[in-house]
């Protein structure tokens, strides 16, 4: 099993709608998480991190789930602008591959 | 204020040319690490350094070199280029290791031919 896994997508999804990402990670003891967003051909940029409380930041959700080790990141009325590849990483380095996302007119 | 500099950002090596790929952080972090990023396999680190002379290597270390003799620079030699080096290769840098997300530089997509 690798240590952070994503499922690569790609997820087409209409503006407007709500789409969610799932990661799972396999160390137990991890104890950050992040986000992160990449345009083709760009380097990653962090989106958010991801607390054990669950945080919000305007359209974007990111929830941890200990007991079943995964991250999940909500996105809600999908803009365009949201068409990337999202990164999920854990802090001992390791990322996933990545969730490629595009949003349709 | 430039955060993670990297240069060059293109370059074509031949099967057994050494080269150094540069990074550059200006924001006094401690963390810096480098990560190459294949088609379907996401980002894989290569080494990491969490302090100024001190480095060690991430799950992919074979066939590169790192030193960090300063807190702003941490550059990657590649000491004889292969084709599976072709890759786009990034270097990030953190003020803690893994507790503050990373800065990431535009990247270097390097040819190895």
């Amino acid at each position: 099993r690798k240590e952070v896994e994503q499922d690569p997508g790609p997820f087409n999804v209409p503006e407007g709608a709500t789409v969610a990402f799932n990661c799972t990670y396999s160390n137990s003891a991890s104890q950050s998480f992040f986000w992160y967003r990449q345009d083709c051909r760009k380097e990653p940029k962090l989106l958010m991190s991801v607390y054990s409380s669950g945080n919000e930041d305007g359209r974007f959700t990111a929830q941890l789930n200990r007991a079943s080790q995964y991250i999940s990141l909500l996105i809600r009325d999908s803009k365009l602008s949201d068409s990337a590849t999202y990164l999920c990483v854990v802090n001992d380095m390791r990322f996933g591959a990545g969730t490629r996302l595009t949003v349709k007119p | 204020n430039a955060g993670v500099t990297q240069t060059p950002k293109f370059q074509v090596l031949k099967t057994g040319q050494s080269m150094t790929l540069q990074c550059a952080q200006d924001m006094n972090h401690e963390y810096m690490s480098w990560y190459r990023q294949d088609p379907g396999m996401g980002l894989r680190l290569i080494h990491y350094s969490v302090g100024a002379g001190i480095t060690d290597q991430g799950e992919v270390p074979n066939g590169y070199n790192v030193s960090r003799s300063t807190t702003e620079d941490f550059p990657l030699r590649l000491l004889s280029a292969a084709p599976s080096q072709t890759s786009v290769y990034f270097c990030a840098s953190s003020p803690r290791q893994g507790w503050d997300g990373y800065t990431f530089g535009s990247g270097t997509r390097l040819t190895v031919v």
